[in-house]
């Protein structure tokens, strides 16, 4: 079993769609969560972390269930900027860092 | 503040043939990390450094790829002899410490061609 699961996509969503993405993890000793953005031919960027409170950064909102071992990215109002691979991330321990595969974004206008 | 740098860019080679990639992580930065990320996956670990010892390197095709990080600061990627399935971009990474909540920081990557 993957330690990272995601939903390869594509979505693909108009201009002002609110998005949402899932992962799973298979580790429940995982400890810090993270999604990236990766845009096409460039290397992954920190979007934000997860926390399990939640936690808002504009129009990107990241939640966190440890009991159910799932984190999910939501985007209101999508641009078209913000068409991207979004990449799940835990770190289990020692910062060992695993990945999704990824789940691709078009936002078309 | 400068960022993970890496060189080449691009490469392209034949198949058995050797390659070397080369990393620099952020001033500071005592753990490094070498991805491979074929296309349409997530990166994958190869090997993670901690200031100039293996933490990890379980992933590590050791029959062909070598990785060394001396003094603890930038650290090079070998691939000898190459093979077809070697073709993917190489990513390096580094972080601060070890911490619950570290985060990674990549470099722009080598995309590598075997033909």
């Amino acid at each position: 079993r993957k330690e990272v699961e995601q939903d390869p996509g594509p979505f693909n969503v108009p201009e002002g769609a609110t998005v949402a993405f899932n992962c799973t993890y298979s580790n429940s000793a995982s400890q810090s969560f993270f999604w990236y953005r990766q845009d096409c031919r460039k290397e992954p960027k920190l979007l934000m972390s997860v926390y399990s409170s939640g936690n808002e950064d504009g129009r990107f909102t990241a939640q966190l269930n440890r009991a159910s071992q799932y984190i999910s990215l939501l985007i209101r109002d999508s641009k078209l900027s913000d068409s991207a691979t979004y990449l799940c991330v835990v770190n289990k321990s020692f910062n060992k860092f695993y990945f999704g595969s990824g789940t691709k974004l078009n936002v078309k206008p | 503040e400068a960022g993970v740098a890496q060189s080449p860019r691009y490469k392209i080679i034949e198949k058995r043939q050797s390659v070397a990639f080369w990393c620099n992580p952020i001033s500071g930065h005592a753990t490094l990390y070498w991805y491979q990320q074929i296309l349409g996956q997530g990166p994958k670990l190869l090997i993670q450094f901690q200031n100039n010892g293996v933490v990890d390197d379980s992933q590590l095709p050791k029959d062909r790829f070598s990785a060394e990080r001396l003094k603890g600061v930038d650290s090079t990627l070998k691939i000898q002899p190459a093979k077809l399935e070697d073709s993917a971009v190489y990513l390096c990474a580094s972080s601060l410490v070890q911490g619950v909540n570290e985060k990674l920081f990549f470099g722009s990557g080598t995309q590598l061609s075997v033909l």
